[in-house]
């Protein structure tokens, strides 16, 4: 079946631009996560969504981020006034249901280059 | 800040060798995770360890966990050049009820042929 799918694959903007990631989960998975890993680094969680609210936020770095998911299915992670150090790979996952006890299936990512 | 660290950074063999990773951790946790990244994109789950658990297997990848050093290291046996990829440890942390994974920064793992 269709795994979890993230659009645009690359993302170049310049900075101070608005930039929208879209990912689209596998299909029934109620939770999703969205990830951001910098090159070198493991992923750094960003922000969980269990259905179609946020269930934990305590990972997106300030209020320039924000991520919708208003059908509880696709979200979009959103970046206002992109700076030089939000370049990094913008991964998004799934699971089945919420809880760490369930495998989280991952997307290739979208890699966001803010020059 | 990343709760697990893996050791070694780097690793490279040759085909058919074993390939032993660490990871550590600082906190108490319930279940312990491996991932799998090939070209920096898409992580791969490998294998989910919980904290009453102290050995599992899953072809030939073979977990441990040990909460008493709070750390886990993950075997891959006669290693062949697909296994080339960077492996990441990755711990659940609980807080007020809300759960994320937190994962170290990674073994890159070189096999050759």
């Amino acid at each position: 079946g269709a795994g979890v799918s993230q659009t645009p694959s690359n993302k170049v903007t310049e900075k101070g631009k608005y930039v929208e990631l879209r990912c689209d989960p596998i299909s029934g998975h109620t939770a999703l996560y969205w990830y951001r890993q910098s090159l070198g680094q493991g992923p750094e969680f960003l922000i969980y969504f269990q259905g179609t609210g946020a269930a934990d936020d305590s990972g997106l770095p300030n209020d320039r981020f924000f991520a919708v998911r208003p059908e509880g299915s696709v979200s979009t992670l959103k970046i206002q006034r992109t700076e030089r150090g939000d370049s990094a790979v913008y991964l998004c996952a799934s699971s089945l249901f919420g809880g760490l006890s369930y495998e989280q299936y991952f997307g290739p990512g979208t890699r966001l280059t803010v020059t | 800040s990343q709760q697990g660290e893996e050791d070694p950074q780097a690793l490279s063999i040759q085909e058919g060798e074993n390939a032993t990773m660490n990871c550590s951790y600082k906190t108490s946790i319930n279940n312990l995770q491996w991932y799998r990244q090939n070209s920096g994109r898409g992580l791969v789950h490998l294998i989910l360890i919980r904290s009453n658990e102290r050995e599992k297997h899953s072809g030939r990848l073979r977990v441990t966990l040990d909460t008493s050093k709070k750390s886990s290291s993950l075997l891959i046996t006669a290693s062949r050049a697909a296994d080339t990829a960077s492996y990441f440890c990755a711990t659940d942390a609980r807080r007020q009820g809300a759960q994320k994974l937190v994962f170290g920064q990674g073994t890159r793992l070189t096999i050759n042929p």
